[in-house]
C-alpha cells in the first residue's frame, strides 16, 4: 500500500459527460501528479501541483483541468468526454517539487461509452 | 518522439537466474532515473532509482546501472523469483526548468519468471 488513495476505482459514463477523479496523497507529501495510461500511449504525464500551485503541465487536453486543495488532496476534472478518454488515471505523490521518487495510487479506470 | 525506450516488450527467465531489463533515453537533460513494477489492476510500485551523478545503485536483489555516455540504464534482479513477474517501467526525470518532477515513462517490459 503506497499510502496514496484514489476514488472512485471504476467509472463508466457516456460521451459528452463530465467526471471528477479524486486523489489523496501520502501523509506529508506536498506534490501531486496525474498520469494517464491508455493502451496505445502508455503512461503519460498530465499535470503536477505542489502545495496548491500548478508546477508542470504535460499534454493535458483543454477539456481536462485539475486543482489541489488546502488539505493537499487533488481533483482531476474531465469534461466533454470522448471515447478516446477511456483510460486508467493514476495519481502519484512525492515530498518534493523536483526529481525524486513518486508513489502511485491504485488508479481510476474510466470507461466512456 | 519517445524519449525513453524499452525495446524489449517481454523477457522470460528461470527462477534463480538473473533478469536484466534495459532502457534507453534520448534527452540528455534527464538526470534522475527510476524503475517501477506494475501488476495488473494496480498502480506502479517504486523499486529503485539512480541519480546521474552515480553509475550504480543497489537495493537488495535489485541493482540499477547507468551509462550516461550511452544514455542507457539497466535493472538487474538477482536471483529472480516468480513473484517478480510483472510489467517493469523505466522512467526519467529532468533537471528543474519547467519539468519539475514530471516522469517520462518507457513502454514497459513484461517479465515472466518461471519456477
Amino acid at each position: 500500500d503506497s499510502g496514496v488513495t484514489q476514488t472512485p476505482k471504476h467509472l463508466i459514463t457516456a460521451t459528452g459527460q463530465r467526471v471528477t477523479l479524486r486523489c489523496s496523497p501520502r501523509s506529508g507529501d506536498l506534490s501531486v501528479y496525474w498520469y494517464q495510461q491508455s493502451l496505445d500511449q502508455g503512461l503519460q504525464f498530465l499535470i503536477q501541483y505542489y502545495n496548491g500551485e500548478e508546477r508542470a503541465k504535460g499534454n493535458i487536453l483543454e477539456r481536462f483541468s485539475a486543482q489541489q486543495f488546502p488539505d493537499l488532496h487533488s481533483e482531476l476534472n474531465l469534461s466533454s468526454l470522448e471515447l478516446g478518454d477511456s483510460a486508467l488515471y493514476f495519481c502519484a505523490s512525492s515530498d518534493r517539487q523536483g526529481a525524486g521518487e513518486q508513489y502511485f495510487g491504485p488508479g481510476t479506470r474510466l470507461t466512456v461509452t | 518522439d519517445q524519449q525513453v525506450k524499452q525495446n524489449s516488450p517481454s523477457l522470460s527467465v528461470q527462477e534463480g537466474r538473473i533478469s536484466i531489463l534495459n532502457c534507453d533515453y534520448t534527452n540528455s537533460m534527464f538526470d534522475y532515473f527510476l524503475w517501477y513494477k506494475k501488476y495488473p489492476a494496480e498502480g506502479p510500485t517504486f523499486l529503485i532509482s539512480i541519480s546521474s551523478i552515480k553509475d550504480k545503485n543497489e537495493d537488495g536483489r535489485f541493482t540499477v546501472f547507468l551509462n550516461k555516455s550511452a544514455k542507457h540504464l539497466s535493472l538487474h534482479i538477482v536471483p529472480s523469483q516468480p513473484g517478480d513477474s510483472a510489467v517493469y517501467f523505466c522512467a526519467a526525470s529532468g533537471a528543474g526548468g519547467t519539468s519539475y518532477g514530471k516522469l517520462t515513462f518507457g513502454q514497459g517490459t513484461i517479465l515472466t519468471v518461471h519456477p
